[in-house]
């Protein structure tokens, strides 16, 4: 029973850097969501995706990339990572297109100095 | 597009005592309402749901929410607080069309003092 799994729990990245966080699910769901989480803000849509090889923005997409060759996968690319990246990413998928309930990682803290 | 409100970021309750989580939606089409819980270090969990059938709709470790569509409203509540429902909730809202994408509510961070 994986679920949904995310890559690194933790990651610190300077200034600049790049990297890409890794989600995978195996509920064979078509909808696949990046999320990021600040106290007191809630969560905000980054990107989404509806199915394989179809992806597009949610609330705050600039600084992030997205693809999806697979049903499975759904890695989130931060290019010329900056401070105000700092923050707690959940991946999280659903199988429902209408009603189904969103199914969500355990997280990818990311600190940005 | 649809949003929710929660007000009060924290909220104490003393344990035994009744927890009562107040959501507000906007939408221009009935919509489809979520509570999910978040535990520390965890992702989100679904508590339960309304999806236009039932009004009164009960989820998991004994949580309640009622629609009221006149009142635009999804509040939470459960009779009895224990401690180990010290967690973050979220009220969040979509629609039965378009991208399906779920606007989250800021979340209400829930303290039970014993």
């Amino acid at each position: 029973n994986a679920g949904v799994t995310q890559t690194p729990k933790f990651r610190i990245l300077k200034i600049g850097q790049s990297m890409t966080l890794q989600c995978a699910q195996d509920m064979n769901h078509n909808y696949m969501y990046w999320y990021r989480q600040d106290p007191g803000m809630g969560l905000k849509l980054i990107y989404y995706s509806v199915g394989a090889g179809i992806t597009d923005k949610g609330e705050v997409p600039n600084g992030y990339n997205v693809s999806r060759s697979t049903t499975e996968d759904f890695p989130l690319r931060l290019e010329l990572a900056a401070p105000s990246q700092t923050s707690v990413y959940f991946c999280a998928s659903k199988g429902d297109p209408n009603t189904g309930e969103l199914f969500f990682g355990e997280g990818s803290r990311l600190t940005v100095l | 597009a649809q949003s929710v409100t929660q007000l009060g970021s924290h909220v104490s309750v003393s344990e035994g005592a009744l927890v009562l989580l107040r959501c507000n939606y906007s939408s221009s089409v009935p919509p489809y309402l979520f509570w999910y819980v978040q535990y520390p270090n965890q992702g989100l969990q679904l508590l339960l749901k309304y999806t236009s059938a039932a009004t009164l709709v009960k989820g998991i470790n004994g949580f309640e929410a009622e629609f009221k569509k006149s009142e635009t409203s999804f509040h939470l509540t459960k009779p009895s607080a224990h401690m180990s429902d010290a967690a973050e909730y979220f009220c969040a809202v979509t629609v039965p069309s378009g991208n399906n994408r779920l606007a989250f509510g800021k979340g209400n961070q829930v303290v039970v003092i014993p």
